[in-house]
């Protein structure tokens, strides 16, 4: 069983604040990484991919990667209410195997 | 563009019933999949199809069953519908040649088996 870990949360910070989401996983062999967005009630929304070790940025999202502590997170700044969902981290593995974490609920405040 | 389309948006089933649950997707992905979604238990896959003709079985494959006849159409059936199926199902698809095989979701079933 390949593992994805992430905090539940909820995860609350104020608007304008940098929301910093963190997934561990277990299995070295992992190839790409994922993050998605679900707002309550819809599908899982590509937010942005990551497959080198480092930092990938993407207007105000920020993926970094590191394959040795088998972590990847993902960093938003300038928060916005409408941030406010559930965040998803996936992991590909052995060409076409992916695994999910449970997501953690992040709560972005006016 | 419509991406991914699934049928129906919910339904509400009575146990041992069976019922296909239709996915389509336009972008002429390869592979296929579907998951299912519970409360604390995040995105577990059934089924997945890597290209038309061929399946595999994901991480909760029993009830379940599928069929990739063609590159667009991936059906899950449930042969005897039973209260645990309860679940919001989504099908998602990828493209494995791609250099990150990034998947796309499309906008899931809500199934009640009373």
């Amino acid at each position: 069983q390949k593992e994805v870990e992430q905090n539940s949360g909820p995860l609350s910070v104020p608007e304008g604040a940098i929301a910093s989401l963190n997934c561990t996983y277990s299995d070295r062999g992992s190839q790409s990484f994922f993050w998605y967005r679900q707002y309550s009630g819809k599908s899982p929304e590509l937010i942005m991919s990551i497959y080198s070790n480092g930092d990938k940025e993407d207007g105000r999202f920020t993926a970094q990667l590191n394959k040795a502590s088998q972590y990847v997170s993902l960093l938003i700044r300038d928060s916005q209410p409408s941030d406010s969902a559930t965040y998803l981290c996936a992991v590909r593995y052995n060409f076409n195997k992916f695994y999910f974490g449970s997501g953690t609920k992040l709560n972005v405040k006016p | 563009t419509a991406g991914i389309t699934q049928a129906p948006t919910s339904q509400i089933l009575a146990a041992g019933r069976s019922m296909t649950l239709r996915c389509t997707q336009d972008m002429r992905h390869n592979a296929m999949y579907w998951y299912r979604q519970d409360l604390g238990l995040g995105l577990r896959l059934i089924h997945y199809s890597n290209t038309a003709g061929t399946t595999g079985k994901g991480e909760v494959p029993d009830g379940y069953s599928v069929s990739r006849a063609n590159t667009d159409d991936f059906p899950l059936t449930l042969a005897s519908a039973v209260p645990s199926q309860t679940s919001v199902y989504f099908c998602a698809s990828s493209e494995p040649a791609a250099k990150n095989n990034e998947q796309f979701f499309g906008p899931g079933t809500r199934l009640t088996v009373l």
